[in-house]
């Protein structure tokens, strides 16, 4: 299956500033990658799609505008937090959908602390 | 809207045992099932799938048994071991692919 490399693992900042998170895939060429976020005791909740070469698809609720995403190759997809909130602190995790085998592959996630 | 709801949130069992964890679903139009294992601060792993055409999957020790007139599947694990002991994921997904629907999660702790 493919393999998925999310960077950084964890990363806490002051709360205004701006959070990349990088996801890759490394043996597998994804058009689509998917951002998922997890808070606490709760479910994987799917925040936006990352189509290469085009705008990202962003759910219902999810503020486009400070969840900025990037996806500028078939291997490496962006997430960048604009103006981090403490209620921003979450679980982030991006996935690479394989559809040969019908799989969802997913990174080792970033724990975003906000101060 | 939960679309998938594992209603157990945690579950705990001896080593040896059986362990059994139950997801339900509200849309008939998923046919396609998954079921993830994770650990702390890490990403989810792929542990088995089931396909709606059938209403078992097997491999090793885990077992997934699909009910689609129930809406329901879940998952067995035997012999349950120290190891399984993490949070488990169901998905679900519809015939367009690609976008996948996740329960809240079972907590499963494997007792020695």
């Amino acid at each position: 299956g493919a393999v998925v490399s999310q960077h950084p693992s964890r990363v806490i900042c002051k709360s205004g500033t701006s959070v990349k998170i990088e996801c890759r895939s490394l043996d597998f060429q994804a058009t689509t990658m998917f951002w998922y976020r997890q808070f606490p005791k709760q479910s994987l909740m799917l925040m936006a799609t990352s189509n290469e070469g085009s705008k990202a698809t962003y759910e219902q609720g999810v503020e486009k505008d400070k969840f900025l995403i990037n996806h500028a190759s078939l291997t490496l997809s962006t997430l960048t937090v604009t103006s981090a909130h403490p209620e921003d602190s979450s679980f982030y995790i991006c996935s690479v959908y394989d559809g040969y085998n019908e799989k969802l592959f997913f990174g080792s996630g970033t724990q975003l602390s906000v101060l | 809207d939960q679309q998938v709801k594992q209603n157990s949130p945690s579950l705990s069992v001896q080593e040896g045992r059986i362990s059994i964890l139950n997801c339900d679903y509200t849309n008939s139009m998923f046919d396609y099932f998954l079921w993830y294992k994770k650990y702390p601060a890490e990403g989810p792993t792929f542990l088995i799938s089931i396909s709606s055409i059938k209403d078992k999957n097997e491999d090793g020790r885990f077992t997934v048994f699909l009910n689609k007139s129930a809406k329901h599947l879940s998952l067995h694990i035997v012999p349950s071991q120290p190891g399984d002991s993490a949070v488990y994921f169901c998905a679900a997904s519809k015939n367009t692919g690609n976008q996948f629907y996740f329960g809240t999660g079972t907590s499963l702790t494997v007792i020695p």
